[in-house]
């Protein structure tokens, strides 16, 4: 099936400090991607959706200039969480969606830890 | 607004047993639902799906039936292997919201022989 990828798989960094989360498709090209966070015990809460060559768009509560989401090709999308801060610590997990897959399905990548210091 | 609850977990149970997750939605319109599972150190997978009221989707022994009247998909499988220890989502979709999946909490499942 369709393979999802992400890099780093876990990433520690000083408060202040940017950190990029890349989100690959490896065997199929993406127009659409997802970005979510899961706290520990929580779902999985979307956060934008990423469409190759357009402006992401974020859902309610999200601040757009803290998660900078671009979707430059049609297998990479990346997130940017600027000035981090301990309360951006989380699990960040993208998505994929295959275009023209039967019931639309979405492949998930095995998700990135972020712990903000 | 829309919203999957699932039961608590951990489940533990040995292997062979009966497995029941219990999901249950709130939806304004017809959602689409899923159930994915996510090993360790994997992404989620998508285990199944139903796409309308009385559906069964079923896959890898795991099976569920979108039950309208009660809102409901609860996830069986009639014996477990060490193999499914894993965490599950259910999670649905409404029709014409571009993808967008709204997840339950999760349910860990840990199988032991």
């Amino acid at each position: 099936g369709a393979v999802v990828s992400q890099h780093p798989s876990w990433v520690i960094c000083k408060s202040g400090t940017s950190v990029k989360i890349e989100c690959r498709s490896l065997d199929f090209q993406a127009t659409t991607m997802f970005w979510y966070r899961q706290f520990p015990k929580q779902s999985l809460m979307l956060m934008a959706t990423s469409n190759e060559g357009s402006k992401a768009t974020y859902e309610q509560g999200v601040e757009k200039d803290k998660f900078l989401i671009n979707h430059a090709s049609l297998t990479l999308s990346t997130l940017t969480v600027t000035s981090a801060h301990p309360e951006d610590s989380s699990f960040y997990i993208c998505s994929a969606r295959v275009p023209g897959g039967a019931g639309d399905t979405q492949y998930f990548g095995p998700g990135t830890r972020l712990t903000v210091l | 607004g829309d919203s999957v609850t699932q039961m608590e977990g951990p489940v533990t149970l040995s292997e062979e047993a009966f497995l029941t997750i219990n999901c249950t939605y709130t939806a304004t319109g017809y959602p689409s639902l899923f159930w994915y599972v996510q090993y360790p150190g994997e992404g989620l997978q998508l285990l199944l799906k139903a796409t309308k009221a009385d559906d069964k989707g079923s896959n890898k022994g795991f099976e569920a039936t979108y039950r309208k009247e009660t809102t409901s998909f609860h996830l069986e499988k009639g014996s477990v292997q060490v193999s499914d220890s894993a965490v599950y989502f259910c999670a649905l979709r409404l029709t014409g919201t571009a993808s967008k999946l709204t997840f339950g909490t999760g349910t860990r499942l840990q199988v032991t022989l």
